[in-house]
């Protein structure tokens, strides 16, 4: 069946210092994704997103890679600030159903000044 | 563009009473999204449109719920009657050609 899934429901980092967060999906028909972050009070942001027809996508300090051999993608933010304090969520596209979004449990990230 | 508008911002009502939900999308996306979060579920769709057509409905949980698109720039959620157990945060969403979700920033609900 569908699902996607976090392995890390928290993570605190030290400003300054590399976030990494994972996400596993089980849907090897899913050919796009997002990562979406959602910071108290608002409505999820949209991040970055990538193509299943590619393997690494590039930001503003932040980094997806997809591996589909594994059915994994990560999002790795570089030298974290304390702005980027929020849940963080990834998104699977099943395109052949319409585009719906499925989301991942979210994970927590709490950067130390 | 002012992004996926959604009101109320917050809306506390009695249990057994009529909640409408209020959404108006993106112009131009042709697909709108309801979803609900909740700590213990998180992030659920409930049912999306494209063109104004509902596709799937299958996340709405009962026939408490329903939802319209009359047009391309307003959508409507409505729960009657009300139980505690709706208590949630309700996002909008649109998006164009399955691409470009934009998020509202949501009703939360409180039914006591």
């Amino acid at each position: 069946g569908e699902s996607v899934g976090l392995h890390l429901p928290t993570l605190s980092v030290q400003e300054g210092d590399n976030s990494i967060i994972n996400c596993a999906y089980s849907n090897s028909a899913s050919d796009y994704f997002i990562w979406y972050k959602q910071e108290s009070g608002k409505g999820p942001q949209f991040i970055i997103d990538i193509r299943s027809n590619m393997d690494k996508r590039q930001g503003q300090r932040v980094t997806v890679l997809l591996n589909k051999t594994v059915k994994h993608l990560s999002l790795q933010i570089a030298a974290t600030q304390p702005g980027d304090s929020a849940v963080y969520f990834c998104a699977e596209n099943i395109y052949n159903q319409g585009g719906k979004l499925i989301f991942g449990q979210g994970t927590e990230l709490s950067v130390k000044p | 563009d002012a992004g996926v508008i959604q009101s109320p911002r917050h809306e506390v009502t009695e249990m057994g009473q009529e909640v409408t939900l209020r959404c108006k999308p993106i112009s131009g996306h042709d697909y709108l999204f309801w979803y609900r979060q909740t700590m213990m579920r998180g992030l659920e769709l409930l049912i999306y449109f494209n063109n104004n057509v509902p596709i799937d409905d299958s996340g709405m949980p009962e026939d408490r719920f329903s939802a319209k698109m009359p047009n391309a720039s307003f959508s409507t959620l409505k729960i009657q009657p009300s139980e505690p157990r709706d208590s949630a945060v309700y996002f909008c969403a649109s998006s164009n050609q399955n691409l470009g979700y934009t998020f509202g920033s949501g009703t939360r609900l409180t039914v006591v």
